[in-house]
Parts: C-alpha cells; structure tokens; sequence
C-alpha cells in the first residue's frame, strides 16, 4: 500500500482479554518499529524487527506482550491478560534500512482502551 | 538508560522564530531525527542530521553537535498550522531501533 496500515483502528476490551494489533508496513520495508504512545508522552519504543527476527524486544514491558512477523511484511503484535494500564496509542512504524536518511513511516495507530 | 531531554512546552508568536532543543544520553548514537505530531495524528518525518552542522529544509532546519549530545530544531516565519507536538529521536546505530524524546508542545500566538 501507499502508506503504513494498522488495524482496527479502536479497540475496547476488558481487562483479562487477549488482543491483537496488526501493523502492514509499506511495501519493501525491512524495518518495523512497535511504539506506545500515551497522552501527551512521547512514542515509547517496543520492539524491532529487521525482516522476520525481532532485532531488538527489550522495550517490551512484560512477557504478557509478544510481537511477531513471520513473513518479513505483516506484522502483529499480542497482548494477554490485559490491564487497564495498557490503555494507549500503539503506534507502527516502518523504514527502509540501508540508507543514510533514516525516515520512519509511521500509521495511523491502534487506540486500544481496556475497561 | 537512554535519555532525551527537551521542553515540555514552548510558545511564540506567528511569524517569529522559535528554537526546540534537545540534549541526549543513549548508549549508541548515529543520527538524530526530528518529527512533527498534530494532536490525533501520526508522527511525520521532518528533518535528519547524521554529521555535526545545519540542515535546512525550508522553514526549517536542524542542527547537530556530536560532541556536546546536543541538536535543536528552529522554526521560522511561524504558522498557526506549526501548532504541534515536536519529537527529537535517536537512530542508535545503522539499522537499529530509533528511541524517541517525550516531546515538545508547541504553542503559536497570533
């Protein structure tokens, strides 16, 4: 597609649900960035993948949180057991490695609410 | 840890010039990135600065000291449409995860 793709778009649940986020990067690029993002802070990093390895997880808060990307494209990103604390933004972000300007193509994110 | 620091919030009047800092600590660094975020929206890409000095792209232009871990972002002839969250971001090595500042909120006067 033209731009970085996430869906859904909201998403309620209740506390203790599993929910999944998807992220579809521009076409071509090998990098994919997880952030979260809460009121009036900045993106908080998450996890890195470069292609289908995740390049770097150490911002992922707790093993309740899992990404994956299996194909080098898609990508998504799990949490179980849910807590209201992971109400945020989760923002996706994909760039195209191997260059000197580094530009990050963000989406949209995903408003996950949990009640 | 890795740090970015940088105002909270900052206000300037339409028209003027306003300056965004940011200084830095992270355990890797090999370029800093600026992005712009209105309220609702997703982070955009404005400016890179991989080697000490000034980059300009139009309005604005930012600017990178390797040595003292310290960038900022200047914004001229202000538009209200400049009303925006501002992210200064740490690329932490070639191919490698970029780490984001909490960002700064900037207020334009008319």
């Amino acid at each position: 597609g033209a731009g970085v793709s996430q869906t859904p778009s909201n998403k309620v649940t209740e506390k203790g649900k599993y929910v999944e986020l998807r992220c579809d990067p521009i076409s071509g690029h090998t990098a994919l960035y997880w952030y979260r993002q809460s009121l009036g802070q900045g993106p908080e990093f998450l996890i890195y993948f470069q292609g289908t390895g995740a390049a770097d997880d150490s911002g992922l808060p707790n093993d309740r949180f899992f990404a994956v990307r299996p194909e080098g494209s898609v990508s998504t990103l799990k949490i179980q057991r849910t807590e209201r604390g992971d109400s945020a933004v989760y923002l996706c972000a994909s760039s195209s490695t191997g260059t000197e300007n580094t530009e990050a193509f963000f989406g949209q994110g995903t408003r996950l609410t949990v009640v | 840890g890795q740090s970015l620091e940088q105002p909270s919030e900052v206000t300037a009047v339409e028209g003027a010039i306003v300056q965004i800092n940011c200084t830095y600590q992270t355990s890797g660094f090999y370029g800093l990135s600026w992005y712009q975020q209105h309220d609702g929206g997703a982070p955009t890409f404005l400016s890179y600065n991989a080697l000490d000095g000034l980059e300009e792209t139009g309005r604005f232009s930012s600017f990178l000291s390797r040595s003292d871990s310290y960038g900022y972002l200047l914004l001229q002839e202000l538009q209200m449409k400049d009303s925006a969250s501002y992210f200064c971001a740490v690329l932490m090595n070639r191919d490698d995860k970029i780490i984001f500042g909490k960002g700064t909120r900037l207020h334009i006067l008319p």
